[in-house]
């Protein structure tokens, strides 16, 4: 079955440090990965994603994500952290044959100044 | 270009009423998907639209939820009757590619609540 999980419901960083998120899948097949973040009271931006190729993926306000397939993780990382990178990030993993896009339940990020 | 859009933004019902939430896509986007998102968790796929043929509903509660995408385009998610546990958010998102390589447009969400 396919699945995605974030071990983490929340991480507090202070601006200016790095940043990673933590997201962990399981899926048969090729796994298609994403980041997506959620300000309060809006839908989902889409920040990046994996499907095929180099193993780091770089996206959108300076994040970055690794594709590791031997520890099936796809961890979101940011080298410097701003107080406007609190919000609520998702992971999610899709495959190349028709299924479920699936979510995990979110890690709230809060960076303090 | 225009997001996906989706009304009402805010609906608040008593148990047992029916609700029904609208979205149209980016136009040219061929996959629809509706969401629900309880507070607290994750987005949960409902169903998952290819134009207007039913991908996957597999996680559709069919006794009381029922959507529909005429004609490939804009799309109605109706709730009938409703329960308290159908409190959420419920999103629109959309599509360009087929398959699932492509990223997700997200609506802004109709969040209701079940009294």
């Amino acid at each position: 079955a396919q699945s995605v999980a974030q071990p983490e419901d929340q991480v507090n960083v202070a601006e200016g440090n790095p940043l990673t998120v933590k997201c962990t899948y399981s899926v048969s097949g090729n796994p298609y990965l994403f980041w997506y973040v959620q300000y309060p009271n809006r839908g989902l931006q889409f920040l990046l994603k994996y499907i095929t190729g180099d193993n780091l993926v770089k996206g959108s306000y300076g994040f970055e994500a690794e594709f590791n397939k031997s520890q099936t993780s796809f961890h979101l990382k940011k080298p410097s952290a701003l107080v406007s990178d609190s919000a609520l990030y998702f992971c999610a993993v899709a495959t190349d044959s028709w299924g479920k896009f699936q979510f995990g339940a979110g890690t709230q990020v809060v960076v303090t100044p | 270009e225009a997001g996906v859009a989706q009304s009402p933004r805010y609906k608040i019902i008593e148990k047992r009423q029916s609700v029904a939430f609208w979205c149209n896509p980016i136009s040219g986007h061929a996959t629809l998907y509706w969401y629900q998102q309880i507070l607290g968790q994750g987005p949960k796929l409902l169903i998952q639209f290819q134009n207007n043929g039913v991908v996957d509903d597999s996680q559709l509660p069919k006794d009381r939820f029922s959507a529909e995408r005429l004609k490939g385009v804009d799309s109605t998610l109706k709730i009938q009757p409703a329960k308290l546990e159908d409190s959420a958010v419920y999103l629109c998102a959309s599509s360009l590619l087929t398959g699932n390589t492509g990223e997700l447009f997200f609506g802004e969400g109709s969040r209701l609540t079940v009294l």
